[in-house]
């Protein structure tokens, strides 16, 4: 079975600043990786989806690279709204399986 | 606008049973695989199960095989999870999502999510 490992597991930064959230899997996952968001009390949202595709409405300043084990989840200028947990799942293998994501907090 | 809302959590005993439901509107529901997905509280995100657009084939996480059952309604735009033989582990907040396949891999990522339906297993 796949690990899926983010890091860091906290990541302090100030508003305007760039975030960059890694991700990282036991085996090759080739470029079946997505990222989601997840604000207190609410439900994960999509970001990313084949590693680097935005989903419908995310913004710009969302971008995410990497294929087989390494994968980069980059916010490029942090709003207000932007601090939350995010995760990344990979869907190459059975069992679809999520890390244990990344919390991004106001510095 | 693509909705899907869970109902059918509460507090269930040990060994207990519980059935979870999500009504889905704003897309043609019969075309998609669903799934359940769950997190405990604090916790992160686990995969629960999937079904097949015409319930052919589903799918489930070994934590849970064997004691739930996941089923569908493509008339009534219903997504169902049936959960047997509760467990004080699988205390958690039930989403229901849409998945959307992979273009290579044949495995799902999930593009909409419901806000959840928290499942309690205490005595």
């Amino acid at each position: 079975e796949i690990v899926m490992t983010q890091s860091p597991a906290t990541l302090s930064v100030s508003p305007g600043e760039r975030a960059t959230l890694s991700c990282r899997a036991s085996q090759s996952v080739s470029s079946n990786l997505a990222w989601y968001q997840q604000k207190p009390g609410q439900a994960p949202r999509l970001l990313i989806y084949g590693a680097s595709t935005r989903a419908t409405g995310i913004p710009a300043r969302f971008s995410g690279s990497g294929s087989g084990t390494e994968f980069t989840l980059t916010i490029s200028s942090l709003q207000s709204e932007d601090f939350a947990v995010y995760y990344c799942q990979q869907y190459n293998n059975w069992p679809p399986l999520f890390g244990g994501g990344t919390k991004v907090e106001i510095k | 606008q693509v909705q899907l809302v869970e109902s059918g959590g509460g507090l269930v005993k040990p060994g207990g049973s519980l059935r979870l439901s999500c009504a889905a509107s704003g897309f043609t529901f019969s075309d998609y695989y669903m799934s359940w997905i769950r997190q405990a509280p604090g916790k992160g995100l686990e995969w629960v199960s999937y079904i097949s657009s015409s319930s052919s084939y589903t799918n489930y996480a070994d934590s849970v095989k064997g004691r739930f059952t996941i089923s569908r309604d493509n008339a009534k735009n219903s997504l169902y999870l049936q959960m047997n033989s509760l467990r004080a582990e699988d205390t958690a907040v039930y989403y229901c999502a849409r998945a959307e396949p992979s273009d290579s891999s044949g495995w799902y990522y999930f593009d909409y999510w419901g806000q959840g339906t928290l499942v309690t297993v205490s005595s």
